[in-house]
């Protein structure tokens, strides 16, 4: 199993803007995945997106992916507070996952 | 996908006792995982818990500390024995659902505070 990393660890941003954060690998991947975790809560899948895939979307998530950087974003259009919550990625060729320490999203309404 | 519940959804418990927390999969599923959370930290991978045999443990997780059981492929327990303010985590069960499906779905985890 690998890890990703996300990146930045913290983010803090005004209701309606756009939040963009980052994971980075540093393996060959079949898949990567991006989850959701309300405090104190299990995490919640949001969005895999397969190694030959460049883009998915999702709502007002939109993930990217490149391969030849080993990293990967997730963008959420329109933040809302209810969007506030930690953001992890994980990648494996195999089960079960290995998660980085996150990042923490915070929308100020 | 799966629904999983888990039991108790939060506890708090004296130093020394034990605590076995139940997990429970709407459907059956072959991998089931157990993951601890540490306030502030990310998740950590305890075991994988296995159908009619041990569960595997990762590295600095035993199974005289953490006790799982497996008896059947929708429900599993975690025990955390002799326990003590260190092990004061959130305790998520999490399975694989789906034939090849590299998704991986969480229950709500259990809250656990230990003083």
């Amino acid at each position: 199993s690998q890890q990703g990393e996300e990146d930045p660890q913290a983010l803090s941003i005004q209701e309606g803007e756009n939040a963009t954060m980052n994971c980075s690998y540093k393996t060959s991947i079949n898949n990567l995945q991006w989850y959701r975790q309300n405090s104190g809560r299990g995490l919640v899948h949001l969005i895999l997106i397969r190694s030959n895939e460049r883009e998915k979307h999702s709502g007002r998530l939109r993930v990217t992916l490149d391969t030849s950087k080993k990293s990967s974003s997730l963008l959420i259009t329109a933040s809302r507070a209810a969007d506030t919550a930690s953001y992890f990625c994980a990648t494996d060729e195999s089960t079960p996952l290995v998660f980085g320490k996150g990042t923490r999203l915070s929308v100020i309404a | 996908s799966a629904v999983i519940s888990q039991k108790p959804s939060r506890d708090i418990c004296q130093r020394g006792t034990s605590l076995t927390i139940q997990c429970q999969v709407d459907s059956q599923v072959t991998m089931m995982f157990w993951y601890r959370q540490q306030p502030g930290q990310s998740l950590t991978l305890i075991a994988t818990a296995n159908q009619g045999s041990e569960a595997t443990y990762e590295s600095g997780f035993v199974i005289d500390k953490f006790p799982i059981s497996r008896p059947n492929l929708t429900f599993s327990t975690l025990t955390v024995s002799n326990m003590s303010p260190e092990d004061s985590s959130i305790y998520l069960c999490s399975v694989v659902a789906g034939q090849n499906s590299y998704e991986q779905y969480f229950g709500p985890g259990t809250r656990l505070t230990v003083t």
